[in-house]
């Protein structure tokens, strides 16, 4: 178990242009989540896969943000058109499937738009 | 509307006593409560959950309890350490889900 890794751990890019962070949950995880951070506040829920179906994503902040898990393994993030207001941290986080797992988080990918 | 408050202000304490976090929440019918531990720079850790027909649970030195009739939950560690200096972070699941909403977090400042 290596954990939940995040790439890259931060990216600075100027406004307009689009990012994409990528996600590597625990293997035998089947559910993988995205959150966003900002200073000072809890995590808020984005969007969530069950092995490669993507199960909630009215949540997701615009439609300038999307998300993918094409074989159910690995995940990535995509931010089109980035605004400064997308700074954050972006977290993922997996568990299993049976009631109410505990998450296991990534150290995040920390965005700075300019 | 629905709200998550934990005490936005930092919690300090002394070394050795019992730190006391509180988590309210408002329009929300949880199943299961979690919560986690942040420190800065990293993504949270897991520490404890309990479920709506629990009272209290503990773990080592940490120990939670879920009122649903107040709707608080709250979270004691005893005998504190500086190492616990953290922000702890409650979360709420209303259906099993796990799609957790977060509460603000606290953050504990433990003095040696």
């Amino acid at each position: 178990d290596t954990g939940v890794s995040q790439n890259p751990r931060h990216k600075i890019t100027k406004r307009g242009q689009n990012v994409t962070f990528r996600c590597d949950p625990i293997s035998e995880h089947n559910r993988l989540y995205w959150y966003r951070q900002t200073l000072g506040q809890g995590p808020e829920f984005l969007t969530y896969f069950q092995n490669e179906a993507q199960l909630e994503k009215s949540r997701l902040l615009s439609d300038r943000f999307s998300a993918e898990r094409p074989k159910g393994s690995f995940s990535t993030l995509e931010i089109q058109r980035t605004e400064q207001g997308d700074s954050a941290m972006y977290l993922c986080a997996s568990s299993l499937e049976s009631g109410s797992s505990p998450l296991h988080f990534g150290n995040g990918t920390r965005l700075t738009v300019t | 509307s629905q709200k998550i408050e934990q005490n936005s202000e930092a919690l300090n304490i002394q070394e050795g006593k019992t730190a006391t976090l509180t988590c309210n929440y408002t329009n929300y019918s949880p199943a299961y409560l979690q919560w986690y531990r942040q420190d800065p720079g990293r993504g949270p850790v897991f520490l404890l959950l309990i479920r709506e027909n629990e009272k209290e649970k503990r773990k080592e030195r940490l120990k939670v309890t879920f009122d649903t009739t107040l709707k608080q939950s709250l979270f004691h560690i005893t005998a504190s350490q500086p190492a616990d200096s953290a922000t702890y972070l409650c979360a709420l699941d209303e259906d099993a889900g796990n799609m957790l909403t977060f509460g603000g977090g606290t953050r504990l400042m433990v003095k040696p």
